[in-house]
């Protein structure tokens, strides 16, 4: 099975900053690859799927790019709503394994 | 709007099995499969399997093969994921989420299994 890693695990900016987290799969998985956001005691929350398609409603702050093996999750200029853990996950075929995910701290 | 609705939290013994449901409404329920992701409390979230739109072929993870059953009812638009030979590791919160690409989920069912 393919297995997804991502980078850092933890990390904590300041309010403005710009946010990189990166995931990477073992194998190729064209751009079948979704971004969620997940706060303390909530459902996560689909931001972007297809790599780089912005989910409806969500800030435009936010950009995924990628393809293949290698993706990265932008986050422009961080607000205090961004707290919470950010998963990645492929889609491609099953399974449909998830990043151990990134939690994001804001100062 | 696209909702679903899942069953309310479970206590188990260790052993026992447990069967949560997901009804779906606000979209057509065949056209997209279900998968059942678990969280076990302070840990990433874990994909469990899923059942297919297409043919309702259902797919599961080794860790739980042997263990789980993912059905649907496409009569009333509910899925159902079963857990048999429960452990206290089982504790978790589970939800079902829609398609590929988990645009709507479930608000999830917490089960704890304690002696």
């Amino acid at each position: 099975d393919i297995q997804m890693t991502q980078s850092p695990s933890s990390l904590s900016a300041s309010v403005g900053d710009r946010v990189t987290i990166t995931c990477r799969a073992s194998q190729g998985i064209g751009n079948s690859l979704a971004w969620y956001q997940q706060k303390p005691g909530k459902v996560p929350k689909l931001l972007i799927y297809a790599a780089s398609t912005l989910q409806s409603g969500v800030p435009s702050r936010f950009s995924g790019s990628g393809s293949g093996t290698d993706f990265t999750l932008t986050i422009t200029t961080l607000q205090p709503e961004d707290f919470g853990t950010y998963y990645c996950q492929k889609y491609n075929s099953v399974p449909f394994t998830f990043g151990p995910g990134t939690k994001v701290d804001v100062k | 709007q696209v909702q679903l609705v899942q069953s309310g939290t479970e206590v188990k013994k260790p052993g026992a099995s447990v069967k949560v449901s997901c009804k779906a409404s606000g979209y057509t329920f065949r056209n997209y499969g279900i998968s059942w992701v678990r969280q076990v409390p302070g840990q990433g979230l874990e994909w469990m399997g899923w059942i297919s739109d297409y043919n309702g072929k259902t797919s599961y993870i080794q860790k739980f093969q042997g263990r789980v059953s993912i059905t649907k009812d496409t009569s009333t638009n509910t899925a159902y994921m079963e857990l048999r030979s429960l452990i206290s590791d089982d504790t978790a919160v589970y939800f079902c989420a829609r398609g590929q690409g988990f645009d709507h989920w479930g608000q999830g069912t917490l089960v704890v299994v304690s002696s």
